[in-house]
């Protein structure tokens, strides 16, 4: 079974400054997808990164980055130079041949950016 | 890009009523639909994952007579709660996958449904 594991349920982070959003994932399949979705209030979800299990680099996407660490199994999403519209809920998820190539969603992170 | 349009955004229904969600993707063929529940403060929870032409698969602990979905075109998928109570009051969300079997995901805007 795949799990996803969020373990900060709120984070702070001052304008302009970079924030990291924890994330590690336990799955015994090979081949796995990583993504990184936000949720602002209105509900939408908003996809931000991707990361495929056999790539070799991180991915980025602007000012988001995935720091993947495949032995530790985590794929924690940086935002650098946070803005105030960044402030919404952060969801880490997984998709694997195992899951029907559903995703599965971690708990999510409340991210609130302040002046 | 790619768009699903989910209708209605929000619903509110008396008990015992039966409510409609539909999602439909505007510009590409979804053969694979996922049906999420959310609520407050929650994570998204996997209710079903529908395929075109195909019976929906449902997780465990989801009742298939009470949420019925039917994904009878690669277009249109939708999610029916019959005989709604308060305690399925939540925000319902669609996931379309892209037949081009990619590593796409569109989401629908979600459809808040309260139960009085």
């Amino acid at each position: 079974a795949q799990k996803i594991t969020q373990t900060q349920p709120g984070m702070f982070v001052q304008e302009k400054e970079a924030v990291t959003l924890d994330c590690t994932y336990d799955t015994s399949d090979p081949s796995y997808g990583l993504f990184w979705y936000k949720q602002p209030s209105s509900g939408e979800m908003i996809f931000l990164i991707y990361q495929g299990s056999y790539d070799q680099q991180n991915a980025t996407e602007g000012r988001y980055s995935l720091n993947f660490q495949k032995a530790r199994k985590s794929a924690n999403l940086v935002i650098s130079a946070s803005q105030l519209g960044d402030s919404a809920m952060y969801f880490c998820a997984m998709r694997g041949p195992n899951s029907g190539y559903a995703l599965n969603f971690g708990k999510g992170t409340s991210l609130l950016v302040t002046p | 890009g790619a768009v699903v349009s989910q209708h209605p955004s929000r619903v509110i229904c008396k008990s015992g009523t039966s409510v409609k969600i539909e999602c439909r993707s505007l510009d590409f063929q979804a053969t694979t639909m996922f049906w999420y529940r959310q609520f407050p403060k929650q994570s998204l929870m996997l209710m079903a994952t529908s395929n075109e032409g195909s019976k929906a698969t449902y997780e465990q602990g989801v009742e298939k007579d009470k949420f019925l979905i039917n994904h009878a075109s690669l277009t249109l998928s939708t999610l029916t709660v019959t005989s709604a109570h308060p305690e399925d009051s939540s925000f319902y969300i669609c996931s379309a996958r892209e037949w081009t079997g990619g590593d796409g995901y569109t989401f629908g805007s979600g459809t808040r449904l309260t139960v009085v």
